[in-house]
């Protein structure tokens, strides 16, 4: 079941703060951020774990709601390189599957001079 | 150490010919997968393989669809009697773990069908 993203799109100005949300219908392990410019390939942003664990190696922040399904990447004090499109991808928390990344459609986020 | 390496990096093949992408992974990533990508949408799982193993390959949409990684490393895609909705961007992503660990992409081929 692939997750649902909002919004499709923003546009910033440098320095102010935007949030994207991931949604899901099914019972999730993980939730992973990634961001994509165009032509490139996805970069890994972070992970978000059942229980509350976050791995990541950049300066943005995230959350993850398990009762509700629901993830959310703060991006704070924007920065031009900040632009791409954002995916999430979640793990579904059933056994032997939770290997497999079923990815939303993206959020375009463009930031402006 | 160096990323993902998957070439070609575009590849124009007409309508009914047969293609393959290769994959070369992260050293000593044991998961593989291949994603497809159509143009502004989120990567779409195909296959998966541990170490040799093809795991899951619920994703591939048809039977001309075969991927192989012998050794467990370099792993190929192959697509048979191509057709145009076959057109997008073919993602191959390693990671280091069974699961709670990043996926690794690779720049991806761009294949258009004519």
């Amino acid at each position: 079941q692939q997750p649902v993203q909002s919004p499709q799109a923003v546009i910033l100005r440098e320095g102010e703060d935007a949030v994207i949300n991931c949604s899901s219908s099914k019972a999730l392990y993980s939730v992973h951020w990634y961001r994509q410019k165009h032509g490139e390939a996805p970069v890994f942003l972070m992970i978000l774990l059942k229980g509350g664990e976050q791995k990541g190696h950049e300066k943005i922040s995230a959350s993850f709601n398990e009762k509700k399904q629901q993830s959310s990447l703060y991006l704070t004090a924007s920065q031009l390189s900040y632009s791409g499109t954002y995916f999430c991808g979640t793990e579904r928390g059933s056994g032997g599957s939770n290997y497999k990344l079923t990815f939303g459609k993206g959020t375009l986020l463009t930031v402006n001079p | 150490g160096a990323g993902v390496s998957q070439s070609p990096r575009y590849k124009v093949a007409k309508r009914g010919q047969d293609v393959a992408l290769r994959c070369d992974p992260i050293s000593g990533h044991v998961s593989l997968f291949w994603y497809q990508q159509a143009l502004g949408q989120g990567p779409e799982f195909l296959t998966y393989f541990q170490n040799e193993a093809q795991l899951d390959k619920s994703g591939l949409p048809s039977d001309r669809f075969f991927a192989e990684r012998p050794e467990g490393s370099v792993s190929t895609l192959k697509i048979q009697r191509t057709q145009q909705e076959d057109s997008a961007v073919y993602l191959c992503a390693s990671k280091k773990e069974h699961y709670n660990s990043p996926l690794h992409f690779g720049n991806g081929t761009r294949l258009t069908v004519t």
